[in-house]
């Protein structure tokens, strides 16, 4: 069984450019959530995505988008990049949508530095 | 809206001893609660998860419980090692939402 994987593992941007974070779902989920984890803080819930939809946001403005693919895999973009963005972004993923409780498996995470 | 609160904050023992972590939680209307250990820029690994309907998980020296009424977790560790030190995070499950995470307790086992 394949555990949860991320790209790239760390990255450096500049304010105002674009990023993409890659993440593949563990073997059998159809569910992937992205959280952004700032330094001392818990992670924060960004978006979630069920069979190819989102179907659940947090309080974060609309430059964060992602999609997910036929095979499950994810990706989370963030546009126009500002210096707060810098944080460890988390991959979550298991079955079921936000309904039933269903356990959720991480990622290694991407370390996002805005300068 | 549902808050997680962990306490301490950070917590350094001597390796061997008996600790417990505290989580605690506003709303008991909650799906399930789960442990997670972070090390210093890494992911999580979750360690237990403890479903509304049970009282408590355990697995290997760790031990979970779950007031569900009083809105509580303990998280205890017997015996701790340094290979224990880092960071556990509590997250609770309320309904149909995302997880909920607690701020963390910052754990460091001194040999």
């Amino acid at each position: 069984e394949t555990g949860v994987t991320q790209s790239p593992t760390h990255l450096i941007k500049t304010r105002g450019q674009q990023v993409t974070l890659r993440c593949s779902s563990q073997s059998g989920h159809n569910t992937v959530s992205w959280y952004q984890q700032a330094l001392g803080q818990g992670p924060q819930f960004i978006f979630q995505y069920y069979r190819e939809e989102e179907n659940g946001r947090g309080n974060f403005p609309p430059r964060f988008s992602g999609l997910q693919f036929p095979n499950y895999s994810s990706e989370l973009n963030v546009n126009a990049l500002e210096l707060d963005d810098s944080a460890l972004y988390l991959c979550a993923s298991s079955l079921g949508g936000l309904g039933g409780g269903y356990e959720q498996y991480f990622g290694p995470g991407t370390r996002l530095t805005v300068t | 809206k549902q808050e997680v609160t962990q306490i301490p904050a950070a917590l350094s023992v001597p390796e061997g001893e008996n600790l417990v972590l505290n989580c605690s939680f506003t709303d008991s209307a909650i799906y399930n609660l789960q442990w997670f250990r972070q090390d210093p820029g890494k992911g999580l690994t979750s360690l237990l998860l403890i479903q509304s309907s049970q009282r408590e998980q355990t697995s290997g020296r760790l031990n979970a419980s779950l007031d569900k009424s009083s809105g509580r977790s303990t998280l205890y560790i017997a015996a701790s090692q340094p290979g224990d030190s880092a960071t556990y995070l509590c997250a609770v499950r309320p309904g149909n939402t995302p997880l909920v995470f607690g701020k963390g307790t910052r754990l460091s086992v001194i040999a």
